[in-house]
């Protein structure tokens, strides 16, 4: 079953713009919220990652804002550059207790315009 | 240069003929787990192991076997490969606990015809 739902499936962004990313999930026992950037030909990479006890995360032109009652999590990217275009996936660590699980949304194809 | 490596990035091959895809990471990382991409369906775990001789079934574990007789290497078995299992695999590895942060390897892209 599809326990981390991610959306939109693509996004087009112009140059300068916000792009904005959501993730959903419901296993309330994940204990670590990752966002992996994946460009063509290469393995995702982690971009930034939250823990559930924070609201908002902020590296350079990355933010993951966080709403724990909600249950959702999402990225946005400032001032979006075409050097973002890449893959996004949104991610949820289960922990030791889950054998370190990680567990993957479906991935967002962003495209930044010049 | 701290890494994952995997081996063969590219294979095409027809149904029934086993074939081993390589993966090894030079960071000393307890947890190594493998991952197959497809579009619209993300990544998703094939099997894991937690340590040497530790392993167990991800989510898609079907027609996969893995081992980890050493630290370093976690190779994908498919015994009797079929054409659903054409697909775009990942090793990753990490340490334990820290599974958010994992480590991908460049990724071996299979054709079974």
């Amino acid at each position: 079953q599809q326990q981390v739902k991610q959306s939109p499936q693509s996004l087009i962004v112009q140059k300068g713009g916000i792009s904005i990313i959501n993730c959903a999930y419901e296993n309330t026992a994940f204990d670590y919220f990752p966002w992996y950037q994946q460009f063509p030909g290469k393995g995702p990479a982690l971009l930034i990652a939250i823990r559930p006890d924070v609201s908002e995360k902020k590296e350079g032109r990355f933010t993951i804002s966080f709403n724990k009652s909600a249950k959702q999590f999402s990225l946005h990217i400032m001032d979006s550059q075409p050097g973002d275009s890449a893959t996004y996936f949104c991610a949820a660590s289960g922990g030791k207790s889950s054998g370190d699980k990680l567990t993957f949304g479906t991935g967002t194809r962003l495209a930044v315009r010049p | 240069e701290a890494q994952v490596t995997q081996n063969p990035r590219y294979l095409i091959t027809v149904t029934g003929k086993k074939l081993t895809v390589t993966c090894s990471q030079n960071m000393n990382h307890e947890y190594m787990s493998w991952y197959r991409q497809d579009p619209g369906l993300g990544l998703r775990q094939i099997y894991y192991s937690m340590n040497v001789e530790v392993t167990d079934k991800g989510d898609v574990p079907e027609g996969y076997k893995v081992s980890r007789k050493e630290k370093r290497n976690f190779p994908l078995i498919l015994e009797s490969p079929s054409p659903n299992q054409t697909s775009l695999y990942f090793c990753a590895s990490s340490f334990l606990g820290s599974s958010y942060e994992q480590y991908f390897g460049p990724g071996t892209r299979l054709t079974v015809t």
